[in-house]
């Protein structure tokens, strides 16, 4: 029943493993993004992707690669993690890229803990 | 410089009080605003969107400025459960939607 759903909703792991986090989203919207929470609480956008195809790529390291199977999937593959990594993840959807007031709904976040 | 700005609070109130919140955002060609609610250890939700005429929901209303760069929430008669951080956002739209969150406010109501 969940609209937007993450697995794993916590994930500790060592420096310079590589770790990946899932989202689903049953809305039936086109756009999905993927956003890290740090410690400052301050939300940041590091990817969008419509109908599969990434539209938005801010400056993130590229040990971050993201990947769309379907519209209702975006996931989030990290390398080499590093301690400065540790945050909360969150994925969102959004029915329109393009609509002025489009709504975003967010999953419930992973929080991610680097030792 | 952030695109977003908010006072990080805390605002702490009264039940029944009315507090308001600001925001200020730098760019210009912003498109779109909006209100997030979240609590602590959850996600965002969405609290209200933001009309240039301002608007209202309950005892909830937000303002746009747009020559001030300037948006605004107005709780009335607060509530234990409005205890939460509020997130101003902004929407800059080039070709795709794509929106910025200010740090939030913490707001804890007190009995």
């Amino acid at each position: 029943d969940t609209a937007v759903s993450q697995t794993p909703k916590y994930l500790v792991t060592q420096m310079g493993n590589d770790k990946s986090i899932k989202c689903e989203q049953n809305l039936g919207h086109d756009t999905m993004y993927w956003y890290k929470q740090d410690s400052k609480k301050f939300l940041k956008i590091m990817f969008s992707y419509n109908n599969k195809e990434l539209i938005i790529n801010e400056t993130v390291p590229n040990r971050f690669s993201p990947k769309s199977p379907d519209k209702a999937h975006l996931n989030l593959h990290i390398n080499s993690l590093e301690l400065g990594d540790s945050a909360v993840y969150f994925c969102a959807s959004s029915q329109d890229s393009r609509g002025s007031t489009d709504t975003q709904y967010f999953g419930p976040g992973t929080r991610l803990t680097v030792l | 410089r952030k695109e977003v700005e908010q006072d990080p609070g805390p605002f702490n109130v009264p039940e029944g009080a009315t507090v308001a919140f600001n925001c200020t955002y730098s760019n210009s060609a912003s498109q779109s605003f909006f209100w997030y609610r979240q609590d602590c250890r959850k996600e965002p939700k969405l609290l209200m969107s933001v009309y240039s005429s301002g608007n209202e929901d309950g005892r909830f209303t937000a303002q746009l400025n747009r020559a001030s760069q300037y948006i605004s929430l107005l709780i009335r008669d607060s509530k234990l459960s409005d205890s939460a951080t509020y997130l101003c956002v902004v929407n800059i739209r080039d070709n795709f939607n794509k929106f910025y969150f200010g740090s939030g406010t913490k707001l804890n109501v007190k009995p």
